[in-house]
């Protein structure tokens, strides 16, 4: 089945520089690859996604780039603010299931 | 509209308990799932769903049951709770067409004794 790696699992960045949060996954038929942000104590809600058709997709201050052939596929958030303080799930899609990665708590320094 | 929502908010169980985690959707999605998450563990997936009548093993369905019998419902059974089940809960539900976002309840949180 599909496996899916997550890194960095924390990550501390400056407010106002950048973020770059990585995945891999295992299963080439893997064809859409959804990123949640988790609120402590929230439920997970998705930011950003994208299909395997696109190689990257930007919404404003996010971006998610994609490699098919590396099977890798990466966050960028630039300009960070206090508010992106968070824990970050990438995810793959294969047919029905939904495989995540085990997360990275994004801090950003004041 | 309510969006997803689950049945209790929290429970303790002592072991050898059993319970039934209710999920409920108003949004006439057809896709259904039971996460579980543990720190460190990102989200597990437990059993998922893709139609009334139907259901699939996740990655760690072992000691856990699941039916979907109405379309905006997916009940999670322990039947012999294990402090191994202590969890949070959480379901989710998708529209039947490929690659739609995933919408989440607020969680379960279990604590088994």
């Amino acid at each position: 089945g599909e496996n899916v790696e997550q890194h960095p699992s924390t990550l501390s960045v400056q407010e106002g520089d950048s973020a770059v949060i990585k995945c891999t996954y295992s299963d080439s038929a893997s064809n859409y690859f959804p990123w949640y942000k988790q609120e402590l104590g929230k439920r997970p809600q998705l930011i950003i996604d994208i299909r395997s058709n696109v190689g990257e997709k930007k919404d404003q201050r996010i971006a998610v780039t994609l490699n098919k052939t590396a099977k890798h596929f990466s966050l960028h958030i630039t300009e960070t603010q206090p508010e992106d303080s968070a824990v970050y799930f990438c995810a793959a899609r294969r047919d029905d299931k939904i495989i995540f990665g085990k997360g990275t708590r994004l801090h950003i320094l004041p | 509209n309510a969006g997803v929502t689950q049945t209790p908010k929290f429970r303790v169980l002592k072991t050898g308990q059993s319970m039934t985690l209710l999920c409920a959707q108003d949004m006439n999605h057809e896709y259904m799932y039971w996460y579980r998450q543990d720190p460190g563990m990102g989200l597990r997936l437990i059993h998922y769903s893709v139609g009334e009548g139907t259901t699939a093993k996740g990655e760690v369905p072992d000691g856990y049951n699941v039916s979907r019998l109405k379309k905006q419902n997916f009940l999670l059974g322990l039947e012999s709770a294990a402090p191994s089940q202590t969890s949070v809960y959480f379901c989710a539900s998708t529209r039947l067409a490929k690659n739609n976002e995933q919408f989440f309840g607020p969680g379960t949180r279990l604590t088994v004794l």
